[in-house]
């Protein structure tokens, strides 16, 4: 069964902590795992979609990594506004038409 | 381009009520979805439509309906609300070109049924 598990919970940083967010996998063949932003009240926003174990992208203070079992996004120096809810999701390429979400992490970034 | 718009925002349902959620996107994408999502537990996917006139069950279908007679619109409709359907739903969509498959989210509709 396709599954799709996000660690931690809840993360509290403080203003230029880095550290990162993980998102381990299983399914039947990936077709692409994503990684969105959502804040409070508002829906999913997309950030990345990685393809294959070794991709990276980057975009400001983010980064996202993908191994053939999980993935990292990595917050570099992060801000208060970067606070908000990371979803990561998989889609198999059994059935293209189904994205898999995880539960999020929380993040939290006091100044 | 408005993206993708969900109506209403708000709503308050008594038990056994029904109602339509309506999903309308401007972006021409083929595929839409319905997800509820609950504290705790992620975004479910509840249908899903691969193009006009299509719908097929996704994770949590029992206790909902979908309609897509018009490419742009979605409709997710509820016969006989119940409390358990409580919930914040989010309509998506997505236009699948070779890799590449962004879900575009809308803003959310709350709902409680009492």
């Amino acid at each position: 069964e396709d599954q799709v598990t996000q660690s931690p919970e809840a993360l509290r940083l403080q203003e230029g902590e880095s550290s990162s967010l993980n998102c381990s996998y299983t399914v039947s063949g990936l077709r692409g795992l994503f990684w969105y932003r959502q804040d409070p009240g508002k829906g999913p926003e997309f950030l990345f979609t990685l393809y294959s174990a070794g991709e990276e992208k980057e975009k400001e203070r983010l980064k996202a990594t993908l191994t053939k079992k999980e993935s990292f996004l990595h917050i570099t120096a992060p801000k208060p506004e970067d606070s908000a809810t990371y979803l990561c999701a998989v889609q198999a390429r059994s059935s293209a038409s189904k994205i898999i979400f995880g539960s999020g992490t929380r993040l939290s970034i006091r100044p | 381009n408005a993206g993708v718009t969900q109506t209403p925002k708000f709503r308050v349902l008594k038990t056994g009520q029904s109602m339509t959620l309506l999903c309308a996107q401007d972006m021409n994408h083929e595929y839409m979805y319905w997800y509820r999502q609950d504290p705790g537990m992620g975004l479910r996917l509840i249908h899903y439509s691969v193009g006009e006139g299509t719908t097929a069950k996704g994770e949590v279908p029992d206790g909902y309906n979908v309609s897509r007679l018009k490419k742009q619109n979605f409709l997710l409709g509820l016969e006989s609300a119940a409390p358990s359907q409580t919930s914040v739903y989010f309509c998506a969509s997505t236009e699948l070109q070779g890799w590449s498959d962004t879900q575009y989210f809308g803003p959310g509709t709350r709902l409680t049924v009492l």
